[in-house]
């Protein structure tokens, strides 16, 4: 079946601009996260979705990042007012939820901040 | 908290010869496990994951990797490398599947003739 999709692939911002990035996960999938990839920090993870409950935040850098997730399904990852530090490639994986189960990785939105 | 060490920056490799990779964790408690390759432009595959039972896990594309306990280590190996593993790979460990992973800083492959 489709895997996670992820658009656009590429977005090129100025500084200071804001910007949406957005994640289909697999259909049925309940959880849902975004990680970052960046040369200087390697892979980390930014925001987790849950079915219903409260999404864990504890990943997001500062309060410029924020996400939602509407009808348990499509996420968007917003960032205001870019800065350069901010250009990496951003990953969305989802999974069924289970404790046994994968993380459903998608082939990331990457940005870049002029 | 949990941590992972790819010692490894970069690894070359001859086309037929073997591989393993590293991979040290951190983690006070029986590990979810994972190693996830990823090509050039493109997003993670999961290649095999450990999360109890038999230390010596087989995934896809003939990699298998083990569980040290012991040594707190989830290496993973092939016996014969082809060009098209040539890639970045990434070890990552989880309290479960279905919390937020930690990874490594990766481990990139070349491959040579």
């Amino acid at each position: 079946g489709a895997g996670v999709s992820q658009s656009p692939s590429n977005k090129v911002t100025e500084k200071g601009k804001d910007v949406e990035l957005r994640c289909d996960p697999i259909s049925g999938h309940t959880a849902l996260y975004w990680y970052r990839q960046s040369l200087g920090q390697g892979l980390e993870f930014l925001i987790y979705f849950q079915g219903n409950s409260a999404p864990d935040k504890s990943g997001l850098p500062s309060d410029r990042f924020s996400a939602e997730r509407t009808g348990g399904s499509v996420s968007t990852l917003t960032i205001q007012r870019t800065q350069q530090e901010d250009s990496a490639v951003y990953l969305c994986a989802s999974s069924s939820g289970g404790r046994k189960e994968t993380q459903y990785f998608g082939p990331g939105t990457r940005l870049l901040v002029l | 908290a949990q941590s992972v060490t790819q010692p490894d920056i970069h690894i070359t490799v001859s086309e037929g010869a073997s591989l393993e990779l590293r991979c040290n964790y951190s983690y006070g408690a029986t590990p979810y496990l994972f190693w996830y390759v990823q090509s050039p432009g493109q997003g993670l595959q999961l290649l095999l994951k450990y999360f109890s039972g038999d230390t010596l896990v087989q995934g896809i594309k003939g990699f298998e990797a083990e569980f040290k306990r012991s040594q707190s280590s989830f290496n993973l190996r092939k016996p014969s490398v082809h060009w098209s593993d040539a890639a970045e790979y990434f070890c990552a460990v989880g309290v479960s599947g279905n919390t937020p992973l930690v990874f490594g800083k990766g481990t990139r492959l070349s491959v040579i003739a």
